[in-house]
């Protein structure tokens, strides 16, 4: 079984700050990890994923995401938040070896993020 | 990009009735599409697959007499909520892969549809 951990809720940035949105996963296999994000009332946009290669992935609208096995985790991060990025970010996992036909994504719960101008 | 379209955005309608979604690929082909539930605060749910030209696959728990899914061409999925009740009350999100992205597991969301079952 897989499963996403993201253990705050709510994230609060003042505009011009790094920001950082936790995430932790588990699978039994490999990771594919992703990060979402949802505007109010929106459906989900991909952000950027992990599949093998360079622990740090760079995605949209500046953000980038460390991966960490030995801590089983996949923060995402931004260098300098802007009041646009206030929305809920999703991370999302699938196991790299769930077997052909099986594309499932497991989300996490989502956090919310603010940056407070 | 890759974009699809979900409709009604939003939806109000009587205990009882029945209500279909419509989730439309717009600029490719999706033979598979998801379908989502999300409560407030809450995750997204997958609550079944999608299948162009076969029967949807069902999560566990899921009542397939309930959210009956039609895929009937490479461009469409619909979710009918039938006999819907105020427990079915959500915001239901589709999603689909571009062709030959499966593996890629980048998913496209529509913008989701809110029910509300009075």
């Amino acid at each position: 079984a897989q499963s996403v951990a993201q253990p705050e809720d709510q994230v609060n940035v003042a505009e011009g700050n790094p920001l950082t949105v936790k995430c932790t996963y588990s699978v039994s296999g490999n990771p594919y990890l992703f990060w979402y994000v949802q505007y109010p009332n929106r459906g989900l946009q991909f952000l950027l994923k992990y599949i093998t290669g360079d622990n740090l992935v760079k995605g949209s609208y500046g953000f980038e995401a460390e991966f960490n096995k030995s801590q089983t985790s996949f923060h995402l991060k931004k260098p300098s938040a802007l009041v646009s990025d206030s929305a809920l970010y999703f991370c999302a996992v699938r196991d790299l070896y769930s077997g052909a036909g099986s594309y499932q994504l497991t989300f996490g719960k989502g956090t919310k993020l603010s940056v407070i101008p | 990009g890759a974009v699809v379209s979900q409709h009604p955005s939003r939806v109000i309608c009587k205990s009882g009735t029945s209500v279909k979604i419509e989730c439309r690929s717009l600029d490719f082909q999706a033979t598979t599409m998801f379908w989502y539930r999300q409560f407030p605060k809450q995750s997204l749910m997958l609550m079944a697959t999608s299948n162009e030209g076969s029967k949807a696959t069902y999560e566990q728990g899921v009542e397939k007499d309930k959210f009956l899914i039609n895929h009937a061409s490479l461009t469409l999925s619909t979710l009918t909520v039938t006999s819907a009740h105020p427990e079915d009350s959500s915001f239901y999100i589709c999603s689909a892969f571009l062709p030959g992205q499966l593996f890629q597991n980048i998913q496209y969301f529509g913008a989701g549809t809110r029910l509300s079952v009075l």
